[in-house]
């Protein structure tokens, strides 16, 4: 949906390093979310945001940090990728008792 | 955490058919929202729904919260309708206010 924009979209990596994953949103969601999505597993949350500078972690955290340094960003570091992360990422705003609206998905590969 | 349970997983359709996705939660949630992804990846959202009936075109959807669980009805379907529909939860309040997906249904419309 409109107001949630991901970068990169694709992104090939090596194992053993960092790699950071943007989300951009324009409509002042207030809660803002990654979540990867894998066959068999559906979405899993990794981390999510409540506001800026606050964060909490998901089911599927380990391996991953956030920051929300204002409103509009929401960034998700790998701090040292691994095959098991290759997956599609995607961020959502929204929630907390409103519609959540997802960005395009980001495609990583971790070789 | 609460479980969400989608059924069938899989679900075959002639262009034209009528359908109904079931889904089930364990226990009691804030709110549920059904999604569509396309087979370009996109994540769309189809309903807020939680409680009572909504209509959107050839789609309604239905969620008795008190007995737990959702039903998302696709009439006359399209080749278009194709791709995996997601039921996903709320629960939670505040700063644990959270969103829990099903593994998704798989729906092919044929020609």
């Amino acid at each position: 949906d409109a107001g949630i924009t991901q970068s990169p979209r694709h992104k090939v990596t090596e194992t053993g390093t960092p790699v950071t994953l943007r989300c951009h949103q324009t409509e002042n969601h207030r809660y803002m979310y990654w979540y990867r999505q894998d066959p068999g597993h559906g979405l899993r949350l990794i981390h999510y945001s409540y506001g800026v500078k606050d964060t909490d972690k998901g089911e599927v955290s380990d391996g991953y940090s956030v920051s929300r340094s204002k409103t509009e960003d929401f960034l998700l570091t790998l701090e040292s990728a691994t095959s098991s992360q290759t997956s599609v990422y995607f961020c959502a705003g929204g929630g907390g008792g409103n519609t959540i609206y997802f960005g395009e998905g980001s495609w990583l590969t971790v070789v | 955490g609460i479980q969400v349970e989608q059924s069938p997983p899989d679900l075959i359709l002639q262009e034209g058919a009528n359908s109904t996705l079931r889904c089930n939660f364990s226990d009691s949630v804030n709110n549920l929202q059904w999604f569509h992804q396309n087979p370009w990846g996109q994540l769309i959202n189809l309903f807020y729904i939680p409680s009572g009936t909504k209509q959107n075109g050839r789609l309604s959807a239905t969620t008795v919260a008190t007995e737990r669980y959702s039903l998302l009805y696709i009439s006359s379907s399209q080749t278009t309708d194709s791709g995996v529909y997601f039921c996903a939860v709320g629960w939670g309040s505040g700063a644990n206010s959270k969103l829990t997906f099903g593994k998704g249904i798989t729906l092919s419309v044929r020609p």
